[in-house]
């Protein structure tokens, strides 16, 4: 039973243009989660988190929404560049649990110049 | 400030052969994680150890998978025998009690067992 689901495996955007990518959960005791973006032959590297309690977190050109009714994340880059381009993971971790994350299949983003 | 570091970075070997990754997480950080991705079932946990201490092992596949903390610089995964289906990236990540949940991965160590 996948408890963090992204349902894109791929993701072209122009140049320029805002890419958003999704996620959904099932576990309700989820109350944290991350996106990590990750290049070929590299280890996935953390890139934005939001806690529960929260709707949106800001990071520069990268914004994470939550809605927790919906369980349901995004991921908005604005504006994208061809450097965007990777592997995106969306993760949740809950306090019960140790906080051990668990992964989405992952999005892969190709950013067109 | 260094990463985690993982070797090799790449393991080609044969199916029998015994075969161990290394890794070395961030100084400082108490909890170290092994995962393995796969096309078929993504990145997922095999084990993860706190102060040294394996805690969680549920991820590990079968008895043939093993995983050691003899001190906090440093783990092992051993697969004995390898066999092909083991190939795979293997990743080591490391992260702080203090910490919500971000880890710190490591390269990966891709392993081919023919």
């Amino acid at each position: 039973d996948q408890q963090v689901k992204q349902n894109s495996p791929s993701l072209s955007v122009q140049e320029g243009r805002i890419s958003i990518l999704n996620c959904d959960y099932t576990n309700s005791m989820f109350d944290y989660f991350l996106w990590y973006k990750k290049y070929p032959a590299e280890g996935p590297t953390f890139l934005i988190s939001i806690s529960s309690i929260k709707d949106k977190n800001e990071d520069g050109r990268f914004t994470v929404f939550l809605n927790k009714s919906a369980k349901h994340l995004s991921l908005h880059i604005v504006p994208s560049q061809p450097g965007d381009s990777a592997v995106y993971f969306c993760a949740a971790s809950s306090s019960g649990s140790a906080r051990q994350l668990t992964f989405g299949s992952g999005t892969q983003l190709t950013v067109l110049p | 400030d260094a990463g985690v570091i993982q070797s090799p970075r790449h393991e080609v070997t044969e199916m029998g052969q015994e075969v161990t990754l290394r890794c070395k997480p961030i100084s400082g950080h108490d909890y170290l994680f092994w995962y393995r991705q796969t096309m078929m079932r993504g990145l997922e946990l095999l084990i993860y150890f706190n102060n040294n201490v394996p805690i969680d092992d549920s991820g590990m596949p079968e008895d043939r998978f093993s995983a050691k903390m003899p001190n906090a610089s440093f783990s092992t995964l051993k697969i004995q025998p390898s066999e092909p289906r083991d190939s795979a990236v293997y990743f080591c990540a490391s992260r702080l009690t203090s910490g919500r949940g971000e880890q710190f991965f490591g390269p990966g160590t891709r392993l081919t067992v023919l």
